[in-house]
């Protein structure tokens, strides 16, 4: 079964540093896709941002970036000078085969001013 | 642009009530996803549509659950006879293709005593 594991329960970051929430996944496939999403409070579903496998550069959304490692099926993000609006849950996904996003358990995010 | 609209917000019911979540997709989706978010499961997918037909509904947990989706602006989600263990927040979420980024709604946060 293709999993996706965050190894991180909890991070903490102090403001305006920087922090990075790891994620690997696991699958047989060669092209796929991986999403960050970003749950705060509020409990919506933020898309934070995509991967494609095929692409080797690694995406990039403002503060927000990726180090994705095909071959280690490792795929992290990078959060920049993180601002109070950056706490929440992070989930990384792995949509498979049949398009359905397999999620990992999350990383619960918190930013200290 | 109005995201994905998601009814009612909150629902608090007893069991063996009828339940009826509601979701209105981003106008020119072709795909509707249904979702259900506990501490114990995490985001578990319940059923999800491509141009209006059910394509998956093998996340369904039991009988008493039914998704509906009569046109390209309108799905329900129905719960009847509800249970305690069926509290949760469900989401709703569509994409613009079946591998395209989902974008989600508010959740519906259901009770049931």
């Amino acid at each position: 079964a293709q999993t996706v594991t965050q190894s991180q329960p909890e991070m903490s970051v102090q403001e305006a540093e920087t922090v990075t929430l790891s994620c690997t996944y696991d699958t047989s496939e060669s092209d796929y896709y991986l999403f960050w999403y970003k749950q705060p409070p509020s409990r919506q579903m933020i898309l934070v941002i995509r991967q494609e496998a095929y692409k080797q550069q690694n995406a990039t959304e403002n503060r927000f970036s990726v180090n994705f490692q095909k071959a280690a099926k490792s795929f992290s993000l990078k959060i920049s000078d993180s601002q109070l609006g950056d706490a929440a849950m992070y989930f990384c996904a792995h949509m498979d085969s049949n398009y359905q996003l397999i999620w990992g358990a999350g990383t619960k995010l918190i930013i200290k001013p | 642009d109005a995201g994905v609209i998601q009814s009612p917000r909150h629902e608090v019911t007893e069991m063996g009530q009828e339940v009826t979540l509601r979701c209105k997709p981003i106008s020119g989706h072709n795909s509707l996803f249904w979702y259900r978010q506990t501490m114990m499961r995490g985001l578990e997918l319940l059923i999800y549509f491509n141009n209006n037909v059910p394509i998956d509904d093998s996340g369904m947990p039991e009988d008493r659950f039914s998704a509906k989706m009569p046109n390209a602006s309108f799905s329900t989600l129905k719960i009847q006879p509800s249970e305690p263990r069926d509290s949760a927040v469900y989401f709703c979420a569509s994409s613009l293709a079946i591998n395209q980024p989902q974008h989600f709604g508010d959740g519906t946060r259901l009770s049931i005593l």
